[in-house]
């Protein structure tokens, strides 16, 4: 079945540690996506990219960066630069911007 | 640069009753608009969508969405909720010129009260 394949679905982090979520697509789309959700924001956009290997700052990218070394996976880094990490994020691929599909989310938690 | 408005943070509504959510956008240039819905701790699934043609969109259970240029909006309505249609609901516009940046909405949490 195609779609997005989003990993962990859990996963904490300790003070000053990078972790990497990783997000994968087999619907052949050229477009990825990151967002954050927290309560009452919606989704803010943290990355994205159109095409390999140029991606492309969102609203708040401060704290995270990105690869997109192939077509198919776009892993978003949380760095320890990024002073509240604790979120759901969400990864998406579009085919030129008509339709989005998402994967089912990573929950990132600060312990 | 284009933004969504969703001036309901939180609607409840009894079963069986009609419901509508709103969302407003802004937008220099010619746009797609979506609807998509959120379970708890799930992904986004798309409600339905307007990429051109016919200004009334609906999906296969029972929503429905107006497109309406003059007053930049894409509200969203259904004659008789249910309780499976407690969920969070989310516009969003994208560019078609060339910027395929999706821009959501803060989202609408839809309750169906028994």
């Amino acid at each position: 079945d195609g779609g997005i394949t989003q990993s962990p679905k859990y996963l904490f982090r300790k003070e000053g540690q990078n972790v990497t979520l990783s997000c994968e697509q087999n619907l052949n789309h050229d477009a990825m996506y990151w967002y954050r959700q927290d309560p009452g924001q919606g989704l803010r956009l943290i990355y994205y990219s159109q095409i390999v290997n140029d991606f492309q700052k969102g609203d708040i990218a401060e704290g995270y960066s990105v690869s997109r070394e192939k077509k198919e996976s776009f892993p978003l880094t949380v760095t320890s630069a990024q002073k509240n990490p604790t979120a759901f994020y969400l990864c998406a691929s579009t085919i030129r911007g008509t339709e989005a599909f998402f994967g089912q989310g990573t929950r990132l938690t600060v312990v | 640069a284009q933004s969504v408005t969703q001036l309901d943070s939180q609607v409840p509504v009894f079963e069986e009753a009609p419901v509508e959510l709103r969302c407003n956008y802004s937008s220099s240039v010619s746009v797609y608009l979506f609807w998509y819905v959120q379970y708890p701790n799930q992904g986004l699934q798309l409600l339905l969508k307007y990429l051109s043609g016919s200004t009334l969109v609906e999906s296969i259970n029972g929503f429905e969405a107006e497109f309406n240029k003059s007053q930049t909006s894409f509200h969203l309505r259904k004659p008789s909720v249910h309780i499976s249609d407690t969920a969070e609901y989310f516009c969003a516009v994208s560019d078609f010129f060339g910027n395929e940046k999706l821009t959501f909405g803060t989202g609408t949490r839809l309750t169906i009260i028994p």
